[in-house]
């Protein structure tokens, strides 16, 4: 059993603040990191995925790390907007098992205006 | 273009009664995922089917729980004999690929209420 770990579980930040989330997965085994955007009453959304020690990624006012030696990927919010408002996943693809992703608990991200 | 899509959006069914569950994923997606998501949990992994290939049934929770895939598209899952343990969000999602390097787009979801 892969243990993907999400932290903080939740966070409360004000409009235009900046703010991060951490990842943490076990460093062997890697293949892909997932990260995705869960807003109440929608569908998941991908925001990035992930596979090279290094990587990183962005998309707008968001971005994302990933260390895959050390086991961690880091997003990050930019300016945080109320819109930003939302639950934050992160999916490891690992093991043997070609199609199974573990999940992490995700972070409950307020944007307070 | 047209997203995935599940049916019902809600359901609520007695203990004891079998669910079926309708998944319909983006056109030319050849690889379909269902999860669930129960009261105060994270998602769970179901099972998995990559065009041809026997289906990664690796997560089912019990062998009440199925699911197939007709003609490489549509899913249904179904749930036998619901126990209560059984309510939760059922989420389906499809790929362009089964890789799992390639990002997932997610249906809106089926609530189901097992009472």
């Amino acid at each position: 059993i892969l243990n993907v770990e999400q932290s903080p579980q939740s966070l409360h930040v004000q409009e235009g603040d900046s703010t991060n989330f951490t990842c943490s997965f076990p460093s062997s085994n890697f293949y892909a990191l997932h990260w995705y955007r869960w807003e109440t009453a929608k569908s998941p959304e991908a925001l990035f995925v992930m596979t090279l020690n290094g990587d990183e990624k962005k998309k707008g006012r968001i971005s994302a790390t990933l260390n895959t030696k050390e086991g961690y990927s880091y997003l990050y919010i930019k300016g945080s907007q109320p819109e930003d408002s939302a639950t934050y996943l992160c999916f490891l693809a690992g093991g043997t098992s070609y199609g199974k992703l573990t999940f992490g608990q995700g972070t409950i991200l307020t944007v307070h205006p | 273009g047209a997203g995935v899509s599940q049916s019902p959006s809600n359901k609520v069914t007695e203990k004891g009664k079998d669910v079926e569950l309708r998944c319909d994923p983006i056109s030319g997606h050849t690889a379909l995922y269902w999860y669930r998501q129960s009261l105060g949990q994270g998602l769970e992994f179901l099972i998995y089917f990559q065009g041809n290939s026997a289906p990664d049934k690796s997560g089912l929770p019990s062998d009440r729980f199925s699911a197939e895939r007709t003609g490489g598209s549509v899913s249904t899952l179904t749930i036998q004999r619901t126990q209560q343990e059984d309510s939760a969000v059922y989420l389906c999602a499809s790929s362009q690929q089964g890789g799992r390097a390639y990002e997932q787009y997610f249906g809106p979801g089926t609530r189901l209420t097992v009472t």
